[in-house]
Parts: structure tokens; C-alpha cells; sequence
């Protein structure tokens, strides 16, 4: 049990357009999701931390017009990045818990570049 | 906020060898997870423990939550479990967690 499915697992895009990446957490519900990031060999960053039916609570320095999260139910959390910059390439990491004092289920990531 | 610093950063080891990593957090926490990230990126829990031992086949885990630091142990090590490893720790009063530095870890045949 406790599967993420992150989709896609990869994206190119051209700068200036958006991507929208898919956070779904397949057979629990998740009160609680989050996002990270992770450039090349460093550790994960949390973005943002997202719970259902309520606005994401963002981390210092995180643009929160720019990384557009959306929890719209306990299975689904989406990530968008608006006018993708080619800065903006990395690898975005969801994961979900049913709640405190649970495990947190990461979903595969996503690879993103832009052009 | 909570720093989470993890030991040593590299580690490169003959397939067989035995290997403990470190994790040292400089604060109380209330749950610690070490995760294991695969050459594809994929993270794969290893343990949830927020204090004790645990095992799992070649792998264990100990946190000394009053001493805040856990170790992660890795016997007869496989070129397989080559990757990062990762420990995560959770602050109380928060549902955040927070990642540690890394430690990459090759295993050659």
C-alpha cells in the first residue's frame, strides 16, 4: 500500500509556457501534501506544503504566483509552473501522508527542462 | 530552523563491505525517515523510526532521539544499493520534513 503516482515524469517545454505536473496518492487518502525540489547532487527543498480544500502554505522564498499549487481533493495535488524559465528546470518531487506521526510516499518525480 | 547535517557526504565501497552513515539533527524532532534515492531519482522508504532500532534484511537503523542523531547500517553492501541516502526529519508543531545533506554512496563489484 501507500503508492504516489507523479505524472509526467518528465517534461521539456519552452520558456514562457506553463507545466502542470499531477500528484496522486492511489489507495490511502492524504490530508497532507507536499513539493519538493531537487537540483543536481543537493538534497530535496521543500516548496510547499499543501492540505486539502485549503491554500498551500509556501516556504521562504518560493513564489507562490509562479508555483501554483492546487489540493482539490485527498488523492490529488497538482503543481503548475507558470512561465517556465529555463531556471526553473529541475526535478520536482511530491509525497503524501495520511497524517501526522505517518510515513511520508514520495511519487517517482518529475523531470523538468526548459528551453 | 532545524539543521540536519548527515556523514560522510561520500562513501565508495567494494561490493561486501559494511558501511554506518550518520545523520546528526540539531533539534528535537518527532519522527525521522532514511530514504534511499535511486541513479533514476526514485525515493524508496527505508525506515520510519522516530527512535530504537530497527532491521530490515541487510539494512538496520538506530536513533538516539535524545542525543539527536540516527545511523543507518549497510551490510555485505550490493553495487545495487548504490544511490543517496537520505535522512528525514520531522520538527515538532510542524507537518513539514526536513531533508538532510545527502550521502552518496558507490559500491563497485
Amino acid at each position: 500500500g501507500a503508492v504516489v503516482s507523479q505524472h509526467p515524469s518528465w517534461v521539456i517545454c519552452k520558456s514562457g509556457t506553463s507545466v502542470k505536473i499531477e500528484c496522486r496518492s492511489l489507495d490511502f487518502q492524504a490530508t497532507t501534501m507536499f513539493w519538493y525540489r531537487q537540483f543536481p547532487k543537493q538534497s530535496l527543498m521543500l516548496m510547499a506544503t499543501s492540505n486539502e480544500g485549503s491554500k498551500a502554505t509556501y516556504e521562504q522564498g518560493v513564489e507562490k504566483d509562479k508555483f501554483l499549487i492546487n489540493h482539490a481533493s485527498l488523492t490529488l495535488s497538482t503543481l503548475t509552473v507558470t512561465s517556465a524559465h529555463p531556471e526553473d528546470s529541475s526535478f520536482y518531487i511530491c509525497s503524501a501522508t495520511r497524517g501526522r506521526d505517518s510515513p511520508l510516499h514520495f511519487g517517482n518525480g518529475t523531470r523538468l527542462t526548459v528551453t | 530552523g532545524i539543521q540536519v547535517e548527515q556523514s560522510p557526504p561520500d562513501l565508495i565501497l567494494q561490493e561486501g563491505a559494511n558501511s554506518t552513515l550518520r545523520c546528526n539533527f540539531s533539534d528535537s524532532v518527532n519522527n525521522l525517515q532514511w530514504f534511499h534515492q535511486n541513479p533514476w531519482g526514485q525515493l524508496i522508504n527505508l525506515f520510519y523510526i522516530p527512535s530504537g532500532t530497527k532491521q530490515n534484511g541487510r539494512l538496520s537503523a538506530t536513533t538516539v532521539a535524545t542525543e539527536r542523531y540516527s545511523l543507518l547500517y549497510i551490510s555485505s553492501s550490493q553495487t545495487t544499493d548504490s544511490g543517496v541516502y537520505f535522512c528525514a526529519v520531522d520538527p515538532p508543531n510542524t507537518d513539514k520534513l526536513i531533508f538532510g545533506t545527502g550521502t552518496r554512496l558507490q559500491v563497485f563489484p
